[in-house]
C-alpha cells in the first residue's frame, strides 16, 4: 500500500543528544514537509522540501535539520539545540509544487519525541 | 501574516446531535481551505476541501463552505456519531507551496 511510513513512533532521548526521526514515502511525491504538534498549539512548520537536495526552513526551524538526498526519504534530526524537544512529530508529502498547489497534505501516523 | 481561528474545545455532543465548529482566517490573497481530521493516536487525514469562494466542500457527511465575505470555513454536520470523536483542524494554504498554516485544532467528543 502507498502511504507514508514514520519511525519510531515513540522515542526517548536524554537531555543533550541528537535524535533522528525517520520518513518514507512511497507515493511518488514531489514535496515533503515537517510539523510539530503540541497539545493546544496546532501544527507548525519544521521545514519542507520540494525537490531532491533542496529544502526550505519553516516558521520553527531552529534546533532542527533535515535532509533530502532521495525523493522518498526527508529525515527531521532534533539537535541539543532545541531548548524544548518533547512534541508530537508529524511527516507528510504532496504530489502538488509551486504556486498552483492546492495545499493537499498526506500525513504520517508520527513519531512521539519524549526527552528525560 | 496569514492566521486561523477555530473555537475552542473540547466540543461535546450526544450521539445525532448537529455539529458547527467555527473557523475564520486572515490572508492576503485568496487561499483555499482546508479541514483535516486526526483520530488518537494517528496523524491528520484531509476531510474537505473548498478552492475558491462560495465552493462548499463535503465528504462524510461533513460540510463546510468558502464564505470570502466573513473570511470563514465553519465545518457542519447534521447528525453526529461517536465515531466522529477527533480532533479537527481547520487550515489554509496561501503562498502556494503546500505550507499550509493550521488552526489550533478542536477536539470533539460524542458519547453514545
Amino acid at each position: 500500500d502507498g502511504g507514508i511510513t514514520q519511525s519510531p513512533k515513540y522515542l526517548f532521548r536524554k537531555e543533550g543528544q541528537n535524535v533522528t526521526l525517520s520518513c518514507e514515502q512511497n507515493l511518488n511525491h514531489d514535496a515533503m514537509y515537517w510539523y510539530r504538534q503540541d497539545p493546544g498549539q496546532g501544527l507548525r512548520l519544521i521545514y519542507y522540501s520540494q525537490i531532491v537536495n533542496d529544502f526550505q526552513k519553516g516558521d520553527i526551524a531552529e534546533g532542527y535539520s533535515v535532509s533530502r538526498e532521495k525523493k522518498e526519504s526527508f529525515p527531521l534530526t532534533v539537535t541539543s539545540a532545541q531548548k524544548n524537544p518533547t512534541a508530537f512529530y508529524l511527516c507528510a508529502s504532496s504530489p502538488e509544487t509551486g504556486r498552483s498547489s492546492t495545499g493537499e497534505l498526506f500525513f504520517g501516523e508520527g513519531s512521539r519525541l519524549t526527552v528525560l | 501574516g496569514d492566521s486561523v481561528t477555530q473555537m475552542e474545545g473540547p466540543v461535546t455532543l450526544s450521539e445525532e446531535a448537529f455539529l458547527t465548529i467555527n473557523c475564520t482566517y486572515t490572508a492576503t490573497g485568496y487561499p483555499s481551505l482546508f479541514w483535516y481530521v486526526q483520530y488518537p493516536g494517528e496523524g491528520l487525514q484531509l476531510l474537505l476541501k473548498a478552492t475558491k469562494a462560495d465552493d462548499k466542500g463535503s465528504n462524510k457527511g461533513f460540510e463546510a463552505t468558502y464564505r470570502k465575505e466573513t473570511t470563514s470555513f465553519h465545518l457542519e454536520k447534521g447528525s453526529v456519531q461517536v465515531s466522529d470523536s477527533a480532533v479537527y483542524f481547520c487550515a489554509l494554504s496561501d503562498s502556494g507551496y503546500s505550507t499550509l498554516t493550521f488552526g489550533k485544532g478542536t477536539m470533539l467528543l460524542v458519547s453514545p
